[in-house]
């Protein structure tokens, strides 16, 4: 089963909008939750993450909201840009960022 | 520093074949791991090493075999390739097990089996 569950799986915004792609998970051990951002050809890279004690975490244009009661986050890009086209992920790990569980990938396409 | 690095970037094997994808990292990291990368379902764990010596199954790891002998290396070996493996490999690495440091992804490794 998909213990972290992605959506939606594709998206499409005009420069300037602010994307928002939702994530939600099963395992309320998960302590670790990072974004990765993927251009095709590419490997993962680490976009932002959060941990649980906090309820919002942002660095630059990417901000993470995280619910711990309902079990989801997101990430928000604001101002967005046709260079932030790419595939991104959601992921949770427990008890350190090395065994990742990642969400299924939203293609996001950000049109000039 | 040249991050992770796999090799080959592309293979085609035929049903049955075995190979090795190798990967290597210069940051001297502990933690070292491989997932796939299938459409519709983000990456999944395959194998992960916390340490030289020291190896570990992830969520999908039939198939598949790994060793560690070194700090920097971490081969991945198809002893019989199936078609199911047709996938875009990663392996990626950080600094320590149990940590909240970031981990790195290499460039991938795309497979296709025929």
């Amino acid at each position: 089963q998909q213990q972290v569950k992605q959506s939606p799986q594709s998206l499409i915004v005009q420069k300037g909008g602010i994307p928002i792609i939702n994530c939600a998970y099963e395992n309320t051990a998960f302590d670790y939750f990072p974004w990765y951002q993927q251009f095709p050809g590419k490997g993962p890279a680490l976009l932002i993450a959060i941990r649980p004690d906090v309820s919002e975490k942002k660095e630059g244009r990417f901000t993470i909201s995280f619910n711990k009661s309902a079990k989801q986050f997101s990430l928000h890009i604001m101002d967005s840009q046709p260079g932030d086209s790419a595939t991104y992920f959601c992921a949770a790990s427990i008890m350190g960022a090395q065994k990742l569980v990642f969400g299924q990938g939203t293609r996001l396409t950000i049109n000039p | 520093n040249a991050g992770v690095t796999q090799t080959p970037k592309f293979q085609v094997l035929k049903t049955g074949q075995s190979m090795t994808l190798q990967c290597a990292q210069d940051m001297n990291h502990e933690y070292m791991s491989w997932y796939r990368q299938d459409p519709g379902m983000g990456l999944r764990l395959i194998h992960y090493s916390v340490g030289a010596g020291i190896t570990d199954q992830g969520e999908v790891p039939n198939g598949y075999n790994v060793s560690r002998s070194t700090t920097e290396d971490f081969p991945l070996r198809l002893l019989s390739a199936a078609p199911s493996q047709t996938s875009v490999y990663f392996c990626a690495s950080s600094s320590r097990p149990g940590s909240y440091n970031e981990q790195f992804f290499g460039p991938g490794t795309r497979l296709t089996v025929l």
